[in-house]
């Protein structure tokens, strides 16, 4: 089976810098992806790292490791806009299945 | 990215009745659709996996008799909510991915169908 584990709430203020991090048990890992969703709307796709390392795009960041079943994002910089849910997913079953975490609900406050 | 359509966005029906959501990809193939459904303040819950011409996959815990999956084109699903009542009233959103094109790990996502049975 799989499970995937994420905070559910974090509060930051604009301009700063916020960390969301995911750990991860997976039998055959093949990738993990961030997405973010807005209340309301479909997700969209942030990020995906297959391999061990920090993949920076633009404010937002991604790293994994997948010795610790541990991935963060980070986002900089932050903006109003940028408060919304982050979801965690992982491939299951190979690449059958993409399986999500519960999702955290990022408020940024001016 | 690749672009996904999903209609409708918003749906009301009463209960008892049926409803039919259509997920299309736009520009390229999708031999694999997924179908999510999300309840307020929860992340997405997967239903079931189709493929192509092939009878779908559902996860365990979903009524394949109520959720009728249909993956009769490549670029073409459908969900139909048999029976619907209140309970089902949820956020439906499919995923595509081209299993053979070189953006084979990336999942495209539809806008979403907001369902309320009253």
């Amino acid at each position: 089976g799989q499970n995937i584990d994420q905070p559910t709430e974090m509060t930051a203020t604009e301009g700063a810098i916020v960390q969301i991090n995911c750990t991860y048990q997976t039998s055959g890992f093949n990738g993990l992806f961030w997405y973010q969703q807005h209340a309301g709307e479909a997700p969209t796709f942030l990020s995906y790292n297959v391999l061990d390392g920090l993949e920076e795009k633009g404010r937002f960041s991604s790293f994994l490791s997948r010795s610790k079943g541990y991935s963060y994002l980070l986002l900089k910089e932050l903006q109003m806009k940028d408060s919304a849910s982050y979801l965690c997913a992982v491939f299951s079953g190979g690449y059958n299945k993409l399986i999500f975490g519960a999702g955290t609900r990022l408020a940024v406050h001016p | 990215g690749a672009v996904v359509s999903q209609h409708p966005s918003r749906v009301i029906c009463k209960s008892g009745t049926s409803v039919k959501i259509e997920c299309r990809s736009l520009d390229f193939q999708a031999t694999t659709m997924f179908w999510y459904r999300q309840f307020p303040k929860q992340s997405l819950m997967l239903m079931a996996t189709s493929n192509e011409g092939s009878k779908a996959t559902y996860e365990q815990g979903v009524e394949k008799d109520k959720f009728l999956i249909n993956h009769a084109s490549l670029t073409l699903s459908t969900l139909t909510v048999t029976s619907a009542h209140p309970e089902d009233s949820s956020f439906y959103i499919c995923s595509a991915r081209d299993l053979q094109g070189a953006m084979n790990t990336e999942a495209f996502f539809g806008q979403g169908t907001r369902l309320t049975v009253v």
